[in-house]
């Protein structure tokens, strides 16, 4: 079993709809969490930070559920510019600050 | 957005060459990382290091190898490139203290024939 799973779509879906994409991770000792975005042949960039409280930042939304394991990620009104690959991302549960890639869920928003 | 630097960003090169990825970065971070991704596929991470003269193996075993002179400077070694080696590879790096985000380099795209 990988240590992040995630479902890898593509979920295709036309410009203004809502998507979520859903992360779970093993290891529960882990306390940092993250979400990437990663364009085709280009590095990850960071999208944003998880908190336990869920946040918010414009259109995205990500959700943190620790007794599940679960982390969310929620996209309204999907832009063209959406299209990419989304990474959950979870530390290792150390002070190493090594983090765990799931391999990504990719979008595809059409006209 | 983090400053963080990767050359080349595209290399081809014949079987055998011994070869250096460069990786630097300007903010002073300690902690810095090399990660392997195949298209299509997961990051790996093949190196890490906490900071001046520290360096460790990650989780998927790599031929290359690594050193840290520099807290600025992260560059990784490929003895005797094989195109088993072909990839691409990326080099981060995260701020020091509490639960830090990684930042990363353009990456370099390596091809070996």
């Amino acid at each position: 079993r990988k240590e992040v799973e995630q479902d890898p779509g593509p979920f295709n879906v036309p410009e203004g709809a809502t998507v979520a994409f859903n992360c779970t991770y093993s290891n529960s000792a882990s306390q940092s969490f993250f979400w990437y975005r990663q364009d085709c042949r280009k590095e990850p960039k960071l999208l944003m930070s998880v908190y336990s409280s869920g946040n918010e930042d414009g259109r995205f939304t990500a959700q943190l559920n620790r007794a599940s394991q679960y982390i969310s990620l929620l996209i309204r009104d999907s832009k063209l510019s959406d299209s990419a690959t989304y990474l959950c991302v979870v530390n290792k549960g150390s002070n190493t600050g090594k983090l765990i890639f799931g391999q990504g869920t990719t979008l595809q928003v059409k006209p | 957005e983090a400053d963080i630097y990767q050359t080349p960003r595209y290399l081809v090169i014949g079987t055998g060459k011994k070869i250096t990825l460069e990786c630097s970065q300007t903010m002073g971070h300690d902690k810095m990382y090399w990660y392997q991704q195949d298209p299509g596929m997961e990051l790996h991470l093949i190196h890490y290091s906490y900071g001046v003269n520290s360096t460790e193996k990650g989780d998927l075993s790599s031929e290359s190898t690594v050193s840290r002179i520099r807290t600025e400077h992260f560059p990784l070694t490929l003895e005797s490139a094989r195109p088993s080696h072909t990839s691409q590879y990326l080099c981060a790096s995260r701020a020091n203290g509490g639960n830090q985000p990684q930042h990363f380099g353009d990456g370099t795209r390596l091809s070996i024939l």
